[in-house]
């Protein structure tokens, strides 16, 4: 597609339940990225996608969460026994480059906001 | 490590006032620096970045940077507020062989009639 691509726009969950997040990136974008938008915060860097190579986990807060994706196509993020400080903003983002990334930027896209009652 | 401080959580400026937002970063390379515009409800976009060359930036919207290495600031200038311009500000910093960005918690700006 034309951009980056995510939904649910809006999820309303229930303290305890599992959420499933998913992100299309631009077509021929290697690399995929997650952050986490809390209300009044900064970008957290939560986990990192490169082609077929092991994913750069380091920014997961919890073994909540887990994310995939199968090649250079859609990722989800899976979010389990979700608690309310999990209500947050999660930002999608695909680059072009896989290394060097700095010089290209990201294309994001416009998260979803997930509230946890 | 890299790391991005924006000091002023939130701005105002009148319309047709000029736009300041400030940016110091610390890396211990030379960095790539962006600036990031979030308007309510929708994801981030690319304002304008910094890589080589020129220190002084254009961007969309009227807005500019410039790099100052010796102050290790990258402050975002607008020299005429819009109501339009009202968003959240982000400034990220990234390594040259980095794959992601840091980035700092934010600007609010609001652009008063």
């Amino acid at each position: 597609g034309a951009g980056v691509s995510q939904s649910p726009s809006n999820k309303v969950t229930e303290k305890g339940k599992d959420v499933e997040l998913r992100c299309d990136p631009i077509s021929g974008h290697t690399a995929l990225y997650w952050y986490r938008q809390r209300l009044g915060q900064g970008l957290e860097f939560l986990i990192y996608f490169q082609g077929n190579s092991a994913p750069d986990k380091s920014g997961l807060p919890s073994d909540r969460f887990s994310a995939e994706r199968t090649g250079e196509s859609v990722s989800t993020l899976t979010i389990q026994r979700t608690q309310q400080e999990d209500s947050a903003v999660y930002l999608c983002a695909s680059s072009f480059k896989t290394s060097g990334v700095g010089a290209y930027g990201y294309t994001f896209g416009s998260g979803t906001r997930l509230t946890v009652v | 490590a890299q790391s991005v401080t924006q000091l002023g959580s939130h701005v105002s400026v009148s319309e047709g006032a000029l736009v300041l937002l400030r940016c110091n970063y610390s890396s211990s390379v030379p960095p790539y620096l962006f600036w990031y515009v979030q308007y309510p409800n929708q994801g981030l976009q690319l304002l304008l970045k910094y890589t080589t060359g020129a220190t002084l930036v254009k961007g969309i919207n009227g807005f500019e940077a410039e790099f100052k290495k010796s102050e290790t600031s990258f402050h975002l200038t607008k020299p005429s507020a819009h109501m339009s311009d009202a968003a959240e500000y982000f400034c990220a910093v990234s390594r040259s062989t980095g794959n992601q960005f840091y980035f700092g918690t934010g600007t609010s700006l609001t652009v008063i009639p």
